[in-house]
């Protein structure tokens, strides 16, 4: 699986925009990027996922560059309870029994 | 919706002892992950099952086993707990190859807290 860099760390106003970079420059053309995030020790919970168009759904936004190198999370109006570990990873396919493989991740602090 | 069920939720054992974990995958999902995430770590895959045979392994110690039953849930069997097997540990589950489901990632259950004394 493609390695990926997040920054370790980021902060938030709450009700901002809150932009999550990705940089996964190995990524294969059969990998999927996910976002994935954990809030303290709870189980870890899917966000989002695209190949190369630009996704959205409830949760968030997801911007992928043109030659897939990275990508970006986009929570549109960040609250308190977005306070979390944001993991983003790459994996084959979407109909495959493939393991997801955690990095660090980035560490989103939301703020008043 | 049903969740992923992870029993129990809290374990304590001492150095040497067993332990086993059990996870219920939603119903009609397929495939069960487990990861170990340690104390300020982020979470490790050890291995998976689909349909009942193992379909991946990761660093996943000798001491420890696992199996996926006809009813799809599974068990991670664990011996000669160590003080580092202290951990949080997740079961995962999926529809591993439907096209659909599978593109909405995994489910994780709430994990099974282990300390080891």
């Amino acid at each position: 699986d493609a390695k990926t860099t997040q920054p370790p760390s980021m902060d938030c106003a709450e009700g901002r925009a809150a932009n999550l970079p990705c940089n996964h420059s190995t990524i294969s053309g059969n990998e999927y990027v996910y976002w994935y995030r954990q809030i303290h020790s709870q189980g870890p919970q899917y966000i989002i996922h695209g190949l190369k168009n630009n996704e959205t759904n409830e949760m968030a936004s997801l911007i992928i560059t043109e030659d897939r190198k990275s990508s970006t999370l986009i929570l549109p109006h960040a609250t308190l309870r977005d306070t979390a570990v944001y993991y983003c990873i790459v994996r084959p396919g979407t109909g495959t029994a493939s393991k997801l493989t955690f990095g660090t991740g980035t560490r989103l602090q939301v703020t008043l | 919706a049903a969740g992923v069920i992870q029993s129990p939720r809290h374990l304590i054992k001492e150095k040497r002892e067993t332990a086993t974990l059990k996870c219920y995958p939603i119903p009609r999902h397929d495939t069960v992950y487990w990861y170990q995430q340690g104390p300020g770590q982020d979470p490790q895959f050890l291995i998976s099952f689909y349909e009942k045979m193992q379909s991946d392994k990761g660093s996943i110690p000798d001491r420890f086993s696992a199996q996926q039953f006809s009813d799809y849930h599974s068990e991670l069997n664990m011996s000669s707990l160590e003080l580092g097997d202290s951990a949080l540990y997740f079961c995962a589950s999926s529809l591993g190859l439907n096209p659909l489901t599978g593109a909405y990632g995994y489910t994780f259950g709430s994990g099974t807290r282990l300390t080891v004394v």
